[in-house]
């Protein structure tokens, strides 16, 4: 079945460093790809998203290319702050999975910044 | 405001006691959602509903229950049964075939 793998945490780095978080995921047909993040004692918001191949989803400073050779969705920022201090979960919606984007999540991983 | 609410944030039980979470949304989406989240584990879905009166079990759905009687509102009773309720319980919605909202959560905690 479909399925998506990150990289394990935690993550941590001083602020201003260069952040990857490597995601590769395994599915059938052409699926979306999204990166959501969660801060300590709330929901998940939608980080960025990337609906085909090549396509780049950005926000915030962060960005994700969807790579369908390499069947993967890396989340990368060039300069990180304390305050994106969170967990990070990759996941995928396939139009497979009828009318309603059931999502496919990864396990997360969680980025602590060093002031 | 559009968005997700669940309410409410923490809820206490005592063993043996049926509870219903609630979620409602004024996004006008189709599709609605139920997730458990253990300590730093990810999401499990345990039900999810495409259209009123219609929903489906997920990967956990043993010992709950929901039902999807107006499209604003999809609310999750944890039944006594469940062997282990005490969780961060989320709720989200889509369109059909988009990504999904999330709510802020309710952290439920049994003894």
């Amino acid at each position: 079945g479909d399925s998506v793998t990150q990289m394990e945490g935690p993550v941590t780095l001083s602020e201003e460093a260069f952040l990857t978080i490597n995601c590769t995921y395994t599915a059938t047909g052409y699926p979306s790809l999204f990166w959501y993040v969660q801060y300590p004692g709330e929901g998940l918001q939608l980080l960025l998203k990337a609906t085909k191949a090549d396509d780049k989803g950005s926000n915030k400073g962060f960005e994700a290319t969807y790579r369908k050779e390499t069947t993967s969705f890396h989340l990368e920022k060039g300069s990180v702050q304390v305050s994106d201090s969170a967990v990070y979960f990759c996941a995928l919606s396939s139009p497979e999975y009828s009318s309603a984007s059931k999502i496919i999540f990864g396990s997360g991983t969680r980025l602590s910044i060093r002031p | 405001d559009g968005g997700i609410t669940q309410s409410p944030k923490y809820l206490f039980r005592k063993e043996g006691q049926n509870v219903t979470l609630s979620c409602e949304q004024n996004l006008n989406h189709d599709a609605m959602y139920w997730y458990r989240q253990d300590p730093g584990q990810g999401l499990r879905l345990i039900y999810y509903s495409q259209i009123v009166n219609d929903f489906q079990k997920g990967d956990i759905a043993e010992g709950y229950s929901v039902s999807r009687e107006k499209k604003e509102s999809f609310p999750l009773t944890v039944t006594s049964a469940q062997k282990n309720p005490t969780a961060f319980y989320l709720c989200a919605s889509s369109p059909s075939f988009g990504e999904q909202y999330f709510g802020p959560g309710t952290r439920l905690t049994v003894t």
